[in-house]
């Protein structure tokens, strides 16, 4: 079955360290990788997202994240975290097709603290 | 544009009421999703629409729920009759082409409370 496992619920780091947020899917021909970001109280607004071409993919706020195929995975990175960046991240995959349906992960909490 | 509109935002209601949500889509997108948001389950796709058509409810927890979306810019979740297990945050996001390559635009959800 097609799924995405993100393995920590919850990252805790102090303000101004990196962070690295893991996000993996199972094996597919095609897939179209995406990060959101939902801060409290709101809904899910897009980071990034990977549909083709270089591996590692520059989205807003500084992030970063980088599909691998062999490991089918797509980390999230940030050099230096901000207390703003504290939020729920979601990592999502679509399976191609013309569903524009997106699986998502359970999410992972980023408590950046200060 | 003002971005997806869900209403209301907040909705406090009795075990056996029905519940109405309401979803105004970005202008000029063909999707149309919802979903549902509770801690112990995550984030779930209960039911999609292309072009005002349900493509899958697959996700519609069962009969109680149902979905309709009479035209382009506008869509309801009907909730009847409520129960307290039904309290949760609910989504509508709406998306614009196909093939799974577009983000998704998110309202800013309606919480339910069912008593």
């Amino acid at each position: 079955a097609q799924s995405v496992t993100q393995l920590d619920s919850q990252v805790p780091v102090f303000e101004e360290a990196p962070v690295e947020l893991r996000c993996n899917y199972s094996s597919s021909v095609s897939v179209y990788l995406f990060w959101y970001v939902q801060y409290p109280n709101q809904g899910l607004q897009l980071l990034l997202k990977y549909l083709s071409g270089s591996t590692l993919v520059k989205g807003i706020n500084g992030f970063e994240a980088e599909f691998n195929k062999s490991q089918t995975s797509f980390h999230l990175r940030k050099p230096s975290v901000h207390i703003s960046d504290t939020a729920e991240y979601f990592c999502a995959v679509s399976y191609g097709g013309a569903t524009n349906k997106l699986i998502f992960g359970t999410g992972t909490l980023l408590a950046v603290q200060p | 544009d003002a971005g997806v509109i869900q209403s209301p935002r907040h909705e406090v209601t009795e075990m056996g009421q029905e519940v109405t949500l309401r979803c105004k889509p970005i202008s000029g997108h063909d999707y149309l999703f919802w979903y549902r948001q509770t801690m112990m389950r995550g984030l779930e796709l209960l039911i999609y629409f292309n072009n005002n058509v349900p493509i899958d409810d697959s996700g519609m927890p069962e009969d109680r729920f149902s979905a309709k979306m009479p035209n382009a810019s506008f869509s309801t979740l009907k909730i009847q009759p409520s129960e307290p297990r039904d309290s949760a945050v609910y989504f509508c996001a709406s998306s614009f082409a196909s093939g799974g390559t577009t983000e998704q635009y998110f309202g800013p959800g309606t919480r339910l409370t069912v008593t």
